[in-house]
């Protein structure tokens, strides 16, 4: 299947600094990927739709000012949680649609463990 | 809007047998794809099956196997032979023509040896 890779698998850093994670489609390219949220034993929330060389859709209640995905080839999403801040810590998972196989099954990155002291 | 709706958060089983996760969903699409995705304590998200609204027959994979019931929107997972390796969190999830996926709310499923 295809693959996605996701990093960093953890990272800690401070409040009010920013952090990027990143989404690599590895063997396919994508012309869309998705960002979630996840608390623990909780499910996992969709953020934002990114989208290559367009602007990312977000969900309602999703601040984009601080959360900002930037898609800049059909390989690569970032996300860059700006100014964070401790209630910011959570599981961050990216997602992308493989096309050559119907563009029907979403493959997930290892997920991003954030914890902002 | 879609819905997703697994109303047991969690489930046991005893190691060898068998375990039903149940799952209803809502949608006024008429196309759309039905997953169930593994989550074990990695994090990783893995698919388990997935199931096309217009396919009749129900999938299976291997251990795993569906009942698809299209009219009452219900899509239910059925684990036979259960092995220690299956304990983890089970999420249903749908996605239609926005290629969104929506899940559950998730199942914890511990298995007793």
């Amino acid at each position: 299947g295809a693959v996605v890779s996701q990093h960093p698998s953890w990272v800690i850093c401070k409040s009010g600094t920013s952090v990027k994670i990143e989404c690599r489609s590895l063997d396919f390219q994508a012309t869309t990927m998705f960002w979630y949220r996840q608390f623990p034993k909780q499910s996992l929330m969709l953020m934002a739709t990114s989208n290559e060389g367009s602007k990312a859709t977000y969900e309602q209640g999703v601040e984009k000012d601080k959360f900002l995905i930037n898609h800049a080839s059909l390989t690569l999403s970032t996300l860059t949680v700006t100014s964070a801040h401790p209630e910011d810590s959570s599981f961050y998972i990216c997602s992308a649609i493989d096309p050559r196989q119907g563009g029907t099954e979403a493959f997930f990155g290892q997920g991003t463990r954030l914890t902002v002291v | 809007a879609q819905t997703v709706t697994q109303s047991q958060p969690e489930m046991s089983v005893q190691e060898a047998e068998t375990v039903t996760l149940s799952c209803t969903y809502d949608t006024s699409e008429s196309d759309y794809y039905l997953f169930w995705y593994k989550q074990p304590p990695s994090r990783q998200m893995i698919l388990v099956i997935r199931q096309e609204a217009y396919k009749q027959q129900n999938a299976t994979e291997n251990r795993f196997s569906v009942n698809f019931q299209k009219a009452a929107k219900s899509f239910s997972l059925k684990i036979s032979d259960s092995q220690l390796g299956d304990a983890a969190m089970y999420f249903c999830a749908y996605t239609g023509a926005n290629s969104k996926l929506t899940f559950g709310k998730g199942i914890t499923l511990s298995v007793r040896p």
